[in-house]
Formats: structure tokens, C-alpha cells, sequence
């Protein structure tokens, strides 16, 4: 079975770079596409990005000049880099499998963005 | 992007009811509508796929339907491991958006 693990830092300081990293175990990711989709307090989440199986990434708009998702095939691993973060990037962030939508997930991680 | 709104935020129903949920796009998703459910702490679970399509493993008693806009999650007879929260997420177009989640609460 497909399982994703997210990993990182918790928290970071306003201004810095949030990186996460995202394991995947049970599937390679050099098929499908693989993204980050992350939860705000209060419950809103956004689909943030993905990266496809042959390395193509694509963005939400809202991000883009901020993000980077890129990934090591050799260890079925990808990661997000989020650049320049605010108070507004706190959130949970889950890493996932994209096949007929979303369908699996990790667990999530809390990343907090405070000085 | 489109606008996805769910309905009820909060339902609290008995064992064996039937229970709907819903989501209402701001335009036509073309029946590209999932459906998952998340317990506190754990991995969001798909349970319904691009409308109708049961995800492998999930039980019956959960279906879905809809058209153009409006979309409908069913349980059919609750049961006390249905708890948590859903939501859904449409994938018509990029980027995907979400519903913002219903808590269902057993009775």
C-alpha cells in the first residue's frame, strides 16, 4: 500500500524558508504526480503544488514565485521549499498522491511560523 | 478558482441514520468531485472518487451523486466509526479546491 510521511521543522521564523520533506514508501514516484496541499487554522486548505513523474512542476498561482517542489528518485523522496514565509504560511501541511484527485495522503505536519 | 461551499458545517446524528452532506461549486466541475474522510491526527481517507465511484475498501453504506454543480455525499445507516470530518475537493480544473469540511458527530 501507498504511505506518505511528511517531516521537517515545526517551526520557522518569518522570512526564512520552510522545507519539508516527503517519504513515500509502497510506490515510486517516478509514476503519477505527488503534491502539497496544506491546512490553515480554521480549517481552509489549498492545494499548494505538484510534481509529476517525468519532474514537471506546476503551481498554484497564489504561490508561485515562493515555491519549489523538486524530488530525489533515488531515495522516493520529494520536497517542498517555501520561501520568504509569514505568519500566514502556519499550517498543516500533507503531502499526497494526485490519481482521480487526491488519493493518498500523509499524516500531515504543524509548521508554525513565528519569531 | 472555483469556489467550493459545503453544507452543514456540524451535523450530529444517531447510529443507523442516513446522513447527507453537500457541496455546491461556483461552476460546472463535470462530476470531478472527491470525497475523504479525516480523523483527529490521522491521514485524510478517500472514500469516493469523481462522483459515484466507491474507493476499494470503503464500505457500502457510503455513496455519492451529482451533476454540474451540486454534489451529495450519503451515508446510509451511520455507524459509531463514521465519526470525524469530511470534505470534498474538486479537481475539474487547477488549481483543486476544497470544501470547508463538515464535523460529523455520533449522537
Amino acid at each position: 500500500e501507498v504511505q506518505l510521511q511528511e517531516s521537517g521543522p515545526g517551526l520557522v521564523k518569518p522570512s526564512q524558508s520552510l522545507s519539508l520533506t516527503c517519504s513515500v514508501t509502497g510506490y515510486s514516484i517516478t509514476s503519477n504526480y505527488w503534491g502539497w496541499i496544506r491546512k490553515f487554522p480554521g480549517n481552509k486548505m489549498e492545494w499548494m503544488g505538484y510534481i509529476s513523474y517525468s519532474g514537471s512542476t506546476s503551481y498554484n498561482p497564489s504561490l508561485k514565485s515562493r515555491i519549489s517542489i523538486t524530488r530525489d528518485t533515488s531515495k522516493n523522496q520529494f520536497f517542498l521549499q517555501l520561501n520568504s514565509v509569514t505568519t500566514e504560511d502556519t499550517a498543516t501541511y500533507y503531502c499526497a498522491r494526485y490519481y482521480m484527485g487526491i488519493n493518498y495522503w500523509g499524516q500531515g505536519v504543524m509548521v508554525t511560523v513565528s519569531s | 478558482d472555483i469556489q467550493m461551499t459545503q453544507s452543514p458545517s456540524l451535523l450530529s446524528a444517531s447510529v443507523g441514520d442516513r446522513v447527507t452532506i453537500n457541496c455546491k461549486a461556483s461552476q460546472n466541475i463535470n462530476k470531478y468531485l472527491n470525497w475523504y474522510q479525516q480523523k483527529l491526527g490521522e491521514a485524510p481517507k478517500l472514500l469516493i472518487y469523481n462522483t459515484n465511484n466507491l474507493q476499494t475498501g470503503i464500505p457500502s453504506r457510503f455513496s455519492g451523486s451529482g451533476s454540474g454543480t451540486d454534489y451529495t455525499l450519503t451515508i446510509s445507516s451511520l455507524q459509531p466509526e463514521d465519526f470525524g470530518t469530511y470534505f470534498c475537493f474538486q479537481h475539474n480544473s487547477w488549481p483543486g479546491t476544497f470544501g470547508s469540511g463538515t464535523k460529523l458527530e455520533i449522537k
